[in-house]
């Protein structure tokens, strides 16, 4: 079974500050995926990455498939980045497949203005 | 399209009570999910299905009845409630593929409170 550890579990920051959110995982994986939680409870997928780097406006993601760990970092942020964020994992499957995320306990990030 | 709905958001029962979680997606996706989120924990999956007619077990089966009568349709049942079951139930879906690269398109959960 697949462990995913994130870190920190709370980050308060300022406004403008570079944010970094880390996950290592303890098995391969076939994707890993970085999750947003709102303070209303709704999740939305910010990445789905298996190797390198991905950037989405002020949110990059990467991944380290060696090392098993990936980091997602937020530049510039903003109060409105304020949420939950989740680092998930998708094991390797025989023939590919659908079984369900493997998810990291989540990093409540807050940032004041 | 309005995605993944959840029916209802919030409920409220009494040990040994049945009920079921309605989730519906309208994206046409083969694949669909229940997870529960509990305090200090991350989500767990339930169950899951690849297509309509197909449900396997997840990481934490006990206690739960799905079924997946219709291809947009996947439903979680309690058959006899336990306080231990409240939690907020989330529903995905995601695409078919080989490479496991799909993401999922989450649901706004169900709040369900187990007396």
């Amino acid at each position: 079974k697949n462990e995913v550890e994130q870190s920190p579990q709370n980050l308060t920051a300022q406004e403008g500050e570079f944010i970094t959110i880390n996950c290592s995982y303890s098995v391969g994986i076939s994707a890993l995926h970085w999750l947003q939680q709102h303070p209303g409870g709704g999740i939305v997928s910010l990445f789905m990455l298996s190797s390198g780097k991905k950037k989405h406006g002020r949110l990059i993601a990467t991944i380290n498939i060696q090392e098993k760990h990936s980091s997602l970092h937020i530049t510039a942020s903003h109060p409105r980045d304020s949420a939950v964020y989740i680092c998930a994992t998708r094991n390797r499957t025989p023939g590919g497949g659908a079984d369900g995320l493997t998810f990291g306990k989540g990093t409540h990030l807050i940032i004041q203005p | 399209n309005a995605g993944v709905t959840q029916t209802p958001k919030f409920r409220v029962l009494k040990t040994g009570q049945s009920m079921t979680l309605l989730c519906a997606q309208d994206m046409n996706h083969e694949y669909m999910y229940w997870y529960r989120q509990d305090p200090g924990m991350g989500l767990r999956l339930i169950h899951y299905s690849v297509g309509e007619g197909t449900t396997a077990k997840g990481e934490v089966p006990d206690g739960y009845n799905v079924s997946r009568l219709k291809k947009q349709n996947f439903l979680l049942g309690l058959e006899s409630a336990a306080p231990s079951q409240t939690s907020v139930y989330f529903c995905a879906s995601s695409n078919a593929g080989t490479s496991g690269h799909n993401e999922q398109f989450f649901g706004p959960g169900t709040r369900l409170t187990v007396l």
